[in-house]
């Protein structure tokens, strides 16, 4: 089973932030926190991962707590093609994928 | 920007028949993996590969499925009866390192289909 807890569903108007919540209070020390997307029944795709710190790329920002319990992923200016299923995963090897966010970019 | 990529990209097959899909994981990366999406369903780890063996593989991965690595560039899974759960999306994946530290990228799929 996934170690890690997200809301089934959120909304999000196009422009704005999206931030997206994840609970992994059982996560190790040596795991690191994932995530990825998947559009419709595409190839999940890859976002961002860290282990302690605040991460930044081109997509997106995780935001990790002090206690790595919990963590956010926030996409700062959503559009219409962020719309898409965001799973965040804590593991070594296989990555253990739960039913995710299912995020809806509207107008 | 290397990426993965499966063939073919939509399989139909007949309960009982053998079939195989096809990945070519991207040039450098030494850990591949085969994941399964039934429709509605999450995504599922199937089995991981590592010089040229199996490293790890879960329940799913039952004596109807193999892997292999036939050559440099290819990683293939086999389902030697296809049965009508068989049907689903079925993704390769591929990583340079084994472990949290390596992030593992996934192909776009192949959607198998058995009657």
């Amino acid at each position: 089973d996934a170690k890690t807890t997200q809301p089934p569903s959120m909304d999000c108007a196009e422009g704005r932030a999206a931030n997206l919540p994840c609970n992994h209070s059982t996560i190790s020390g040596n795991e690191y926190v994932y995530w990825y997307r998947q559009i419709h029944s595409q190839g999940p795709q890859y976002i961002i991962h860290g282990l302690k710190n605040n991460e930044t790329n081109e997509m997106a920002s995780l935001i990790i707590t002090e206690d790595r319990k919990s963590s956010t992923l926030i996409l700062p200016h959503a559009t219409l093609r962020d719309t898409a299923v965001y799973y965040c995963i804590s593991g070594y090897n296989k990555l253990i994928f739960g039913a995710g966010t299912r995020l809806a970019v509207h107008p | 920007e290397p990426e993965v990529t499966q063939t073919p990209s939509h399989q139909v097959t007949q309960m009982g028949q053998e079939v195989i899909l096809r990945c070519v994981p991207i040039s450098n990366h030494l850990y591949f993996y085969w994941y399964r999406q039934i429709l509605g369903q999450k995504v599922e780890f199937l089995v991981s590969f590592y010089n040229n063996e199996i490293s790890e593989k879960s329940e799913i991965f039952d004596d109807q499925f193999s892997v292999e690595r036939p050559d440099g560039s290819n990683f293939t899974l086999k389902i030697r009866s296809t049965k009508l759960e068989d049907s689903a999306m079925y993704f390769c994946a591929s990583s340079a390192l084994q472990g949290a530290k390596d992030t593992q990228y996934f192909g776009p799929g192949t959607r198998l289909t058995v009657l």
